[in-house]
């Protein structure tokens, strides 16, 4: 069964740019979950999203959004890039986030803003 | 915020000695899971222990859970060089959607 799928996986933009990563979970995983990992500020929570509903979001400001569709595919948009915006971002899929069930991540994606 | 604090920050073992991390976490839980990283690479899920559980094994890790301390253990037997990577454990509670993960422990085998 196919794991989790980040695209595109390094990626350079310039200030100002914007981006969009995409993220495909396994297979009948409903639920899609984005972190940013900075080696200043480690795992950070951006958003998840259940059946094509935001449930939750994390403390980043509104540059940063979301959505998923109704194959579970779920696109991050990060607008206005900022240098601090360079990170690894990682997508997460699971059955359901709550409910004892396991969470997968994909390798990630690499920004870099320059 | 985080969540959880990993302790020790860094270990450095030799092969085939046994390795001890852990993890401190400050609100309830529901879950709590650990993760293994390498260098660049994506998270790798080792195993899930749920808030009614004490202790879980799997192949050469074996994870505790005290929740009455808000903490748990991961312990790695018998370490290869190929463990050396960062571990991090990451918190769920009821309703809230995420994970909240630790700083991270630098495990470093030596061959």
């Amino acid at each position: 069964k196919a794991g989790v799928t980040q695209t595109p996986r390094y990626l350079i933009k310039t200030r100002g740019q914007q981006v969009t990563l995409s993220c495909s979970p396994i297979s009948g995983h409903r639920s899609v979950s984005w972190y940013q990992q900075t080696p200043g500020q480690g795992l950070q929570f951006l958003f998840e999203y259940f059946s094509e509903t935001q449930r939750n979001k994390g403390n980043f400001p509104g540059r940063f959004s979301g959505r998923q569709f109704s194959n579970s595919r779920s696109e991050m948009n990060v607008s206005t890039l900022e240098l601090g915006d360079s990170a690894l971002y990682l997508c997460a899929s699971s059955l359901d986030v709550i409910s004892g069930n396991t969470i997968y991540f994909g390798e990630g994606s690499w920004l870099t803003v320059v | 915020s985080q969540q959880g604090e990993e302790d020790p920050q860094a270990l450095s073992i030799q092969e085939g000695e046994n390795a001890t991390m852990n993890c401190s976490y400050k609100t309830s839980i529901n879950n709590l899971q650990w993760y293994r990283q390498n260098s660049g690479r994506g998270l790798v899920h080792l195993i899930l222990i749920r808030s009614n559980e004490r202790e879980k094994h799997s192949g050469r890790l074996r994870v505790t859970l005290d929740t009455s301390k808000k903490s748990s253990s991961l312990l790695i037997t018998a370490s290869r060089a190929a463990d050396t990577a960062s571990y991090f454990c990451a918190t769920d509670s009821l309703s809230n959607y995420k994970l909240t993960f630790g700083k991270g422990t630098l495990l470093t085998v030596n061959p």
